[in-house]
This record gives structure tokens, sequence and C-alpha cells, in this order.
């Protein structure tokens, strides 16, 4: 069965700065993965989704990573903003359609 | 959040009662699935759909069931609720033909179970 870790659980930080997050899964037969921040009592929205073929993508300040052979993705967050707080989780796509989310790194960026 | 709607947004039900949670899309979108979250779990999978009247289960299906009648709706039922379902429940949508292949959440539903 597929499991996926986050490391840290939660991580402050003080604005301006870059940081990492770290995604772990322990199935490498994913077809993408995908990272998303959920707000306090709403849903996700997604930031990115990396196919299996690929090794990064970005969006803006975001970067993510893929390293399938080692069973590891990172978000990069650049320049951080208080806007920034949330929630950030991590799923990875098998067989069958189903994602497999780990529990999350809650994030709190401090003017 | 992509053409997706959930109904209600918050219940409080009594245990042993029937419930059941709605999901709308309006983006045609194939699959649709129920997920719940809880803490120190994240979201896990309870059932999805690959097309009207074609289901199957998810991680965590035990206590629930599913009806898809249309391509734009799919119903989560708990037969008798029971307080371990208390939980927040989100509805998800994808279409697996498209490149990306991206699931889009709903709000989701607080469900609580006394």
């Amino acid at each position: 069965k597929q499991e996926v870790t986050q490391i840290p659980a939660a991580l402050s930080v003080p604005e301006g700065e870059n940081l990492v997050l770290n995604c772990s899964f322990t199935d490498s037969a994913i077809y993408n993965l995908q990272w998303f921040r959920q707000d306090p009592g709403k849903g996700l929205t997604s930031l990115l989704l990396i196919q299996s073929s690929q090794r990064e993508q970005t969006s803006g300040r975001l970067n993510a990573s893929l390293d399938k052979s080692s069973g590891r993705s990172t978000l990069y967050i650049a320049a951080s903003q208080p806007g920034d707080s949330a929630t950030y989780l991590c799923a990875v796509l098998t067989g069958a359609n189903n994602l497999f989310f780990g529990t999350g790194t809650r994030l709190t960026v401090i003017p | 959040d992509a053409g997706i709607t959930q109904s209600p947004r918050h219940k409080v039900t009594e245990t042993g009662t029937p419930v059941t949670l709605r999901c709308h899309q309006t983006e045609n979108h194939r699959y649709m699935y129920w997920y719940r979250q809880d803490p120190g779990h994240g979201l896990r999978l309870i059932h999805y759909s690959y097309g009207v009247k074609d289901t199957d289960k998810g991680e965590v299906s035990d206590g629930y069931s599913v009806s898809r009648s249309k391509t734009e709706d799919f119903l989560l039922t708990l037969e008798s609720a029971t307080s371990s379902q208390t939980s927040v429940y989100f509805c998800a949508i994808s279409e697996p033909q498209l490149a990306k292949n991206i699931q889009y959440f709903g709000a989701g539903t607080r469900l609580s179970v006394l």
C-alpha cells in the first residue's frame, strides 16, 4: 500500500525566507505527484503537478521537484510572504486513478 | 472550486440516523471521488466513480455507500451514522483524458455525529 510522509509537520519562518517542504512516498509506481494548499476550513487548491516522467515544475515563486526512483519530492517556496501561511499537502496518483495523501506541513510565515 | 458544489456544508446528526451528502459538478468530468479528512490521517479515499452507475471502493469504504445516476451528481450515504464518521468530507473531480489529470476539490462538508 502506498504511504506518503511529509516532514516537517509544522514550520515557522520569518517573512522573506526561502524554504523547502519535503514529501516521500514508498511505491515509486506513480503516474504523477501533486502539491496542494489548504487554508483553514477550506478545500484544497492544486499548486503544481509533476508527471512521473518530469523532474520539476515551476509556478511563480513555487518550484516542485520529483525524484521518482528515491520516492521523494520537494516544494521550494522563494521569498516567503505571510499570505503563504497554510497547510501544504502532497499526494501521489497511482493506478485506478487513486490519490494517496500525506498529512501535510503547516506553514506559518511571520511578518 | 472548479465548478464543484458540496451540500450541505455543515451537518450535525445523531448516531444511527442515515445521512446523504451531495456533490454536484458543472465540468462534465468523468471521475468523481469522496474523501474524508481526519487529524493525523490526511485525506483518505472512501469511494470513487468513473462514470454514470460505475463506482468502486476506496481505502475506507466500510459504512458508506455511493450512487451516481447522472454525470454531474455523486452522492455519499452513511446508512447508519456512527461517531467515528465525524469528519470533514471532500468531493473531487478529474478527467483522465486531459493532459494533466488534476483532481479538483470542493469546499468540504463538516459532519458531526453525536
